[in-house]
């Protein structure tokens, strides 16, 4: 079946650049997605990208898809303390669910 | 920005004890979802809806389970005789079509706790 990988743990200081990196393994993909998850709280859908594109940008997170090494990356420019959170990818492909990875956590420190 | 709006936040139930976990879709969205989240684990679909009826569940979503749009704007998941392994973050997300260019938006979730 189709898989989703992250890393678990990212620690960067405030102000610095944090890229989180996923690998998937569905080749039919045809959406992916960066959610965030505070603690205690919902997925907030942060972007998504359609897998026809290499980059997408949105204000401080830009969005990177290699789809012959099927990877993705979300990038927060100018990390902020308030981006401390669990980051999923996940995927879908035509009219299937969602499948997530674990989620990383990023821990912003002052 | 319309949302999903998910009921009770958190509940805390006995072993055994059946469970309703009440969602509130976005008005015109038409199908409709249900995922789980144990605490530590991945995000994991259980079933999705649409036209009154299941179009696609999972392993996961067996006998015990059971899914209702009672009227125009709930969503129900029903869980029957709950179990330890019950305990996890269920969420509720709602999208327009079927079709994956169309963002899934999920609920802030219904954290139960089975003692």
């Amino acid at each position: 079946g189709e898989d989703v990988e992250q890393s678990l743990f990212l620690s960067v200081r405030e102000g610095d650049s944090s890229v989180i990196n996923c690998t998937y393994t569905d080749s039919s993909s045809t959406y992916l997605y960066w959610y965030k998850q505070e603690p205690g709280a919902g997925l907030q859908l942060l972007t998504y990208i359609f897998s026809n594109m290499d980059m997408k940008q949105d204000q401080r997170l830009t969005v990177l898809l290699n789809k012959k090494d099927k990877h993705l990356s979300l990038r927060i420019a100018d990390t902020q303390t308030g981006d401390s959170a669990i980051y999923f990818c996940a995927e879908n492909s035509g009219y299937s669910t969602l499948t997530f990875g674990k989620g990383t956590m990023l821990l912003v420190s002052p | 920005e319309p949302e999903v709006t998910q009921t009770p936040s958190h509940q805390v139930t006995q072993m055994g004890q059946e469970v309703i976990l009440r969602c509130v879709p976005i008005s015109n969205h038409l199908y409709f979802y249900w995922y789980r989240q144990i605490l530590g684990q991945k995000v994991e679909f259980l079933v999705s809806f649409y036209n009154n009826e299941i179009s696609e569940k999972s392993e996961i979503f067996d006998d015990q389970f059971s899914v209702e749009r009672p009227d125009g704007s709930n969503f129900t998941l029903k869980i029957r005789s709950t179990k330890l392994e019950d305990s996890a973050m269920y969420f509720c997300a709602s999208r327009l079509t079927g079709g994956s260019g169309n963002t899934i938006y999920f609920g802030e979730g219904s954290w139960l706790t089975v003692v």
